[in-house]
């Protein structure tokens, strides 16, 4: 079975500081995939970022970081430099290599503020 | 390329009616995904694809029904709507099971009353 855990429902930044969504994860696959999504308000799922369990070095893409800390079973997303545009609902997902299945965390809202 | 394209957009349904919903993707991809979101959560899979002619139930199949006659379309159907399938539906579709690799289209919003 696999399960994603965001304990922050909510979150508020102040524009161009960093933060930190969390994201605990548990699965049963020994081979798996870490997901960050980015929906806003118009509703479209736009991906942002991918870890896999055997990548030895956290994932960059621009802005968006990835600190997988595998022992822990957490994927958190950093956000560097907040912009107003970056106001969305984050989703964390895990997908397993032998299920075939990506499966969502509840997402967390984040309202970056000028 | 259109990519994923969902219709209708947006759907009221009385309690009891039956639809389908449409997925249409030009991408060549084996693989198709339905999801519903419920207000204020995350995805859940309904059913997905690997490729024309095989389907598998997802997390939460029940009270749905799928086909994959072609690679293009993955429709979803509702048999007996009811109001706990007011959701949002999105159809997804990938070339490998490499998810990072998924796309998504833009949505249905569904309303039973």
């Amino acid at each position: 079975a696999q399960k994603i855990t965001q304990t922050q429902p909510g979150m508020f930044v102040q524009e161009k500081e960093a933060v930190t969504l969390d994201c605990t994860y548990d699965t049963s696959d020994p081979s798996y995939g870490l997901f960050w999504y980015k929906q806003p308000s118009s509703g479209e799922m736009i991906f942002l970022i991918y870890q896999g369990s055997y990548d030895q070095q956290n994932a960059t893409e621009g802005r968006y970081s990835l600190n997988f800390q595998k022992a822990r079973k957490s994927a958190n997303l950093v956000i560097s430099a907040s912009q107003l545009g970056d106001s969305a609902m984050y989703f964390c997902a895990v997908y397993g290599g032998a299920t075939n299945k990506l499966i969502f965390g509840t997402g967390t809202l984040l309202a970056v503020q000028p | 390329n259109a990519g994923v394209t969902q219709t209708p957009k947006f759907r009221i349904l009385k309690i009891g009616q039956s639809m389908t919903l449409q997925c249409t993707q030009d991408m060549n991809h084996n693989y198709m995904y339905w999801y519903r979101q419920d207000p204020g959560m995350g995805l859940k899979l309904i059913y997905y694809s690997v490729g024309a002619g095989i389907t598998d139930k997802g997390e939460v199949p029940n009270g749905y029904n799928v086909s994959r006659s072609t690679t293009e379309d993955f429709p979803l159907r509702l048999e007996l709507a009811a109001p706990s399938q007011t959701s949002v539906y999105f159809c997804a579709s990938s070339y490998s099971n490499r998810v990072e690799t998924q796309y998504f289209g833009p949505g249905t919003r569904l309303l039973v009353l």
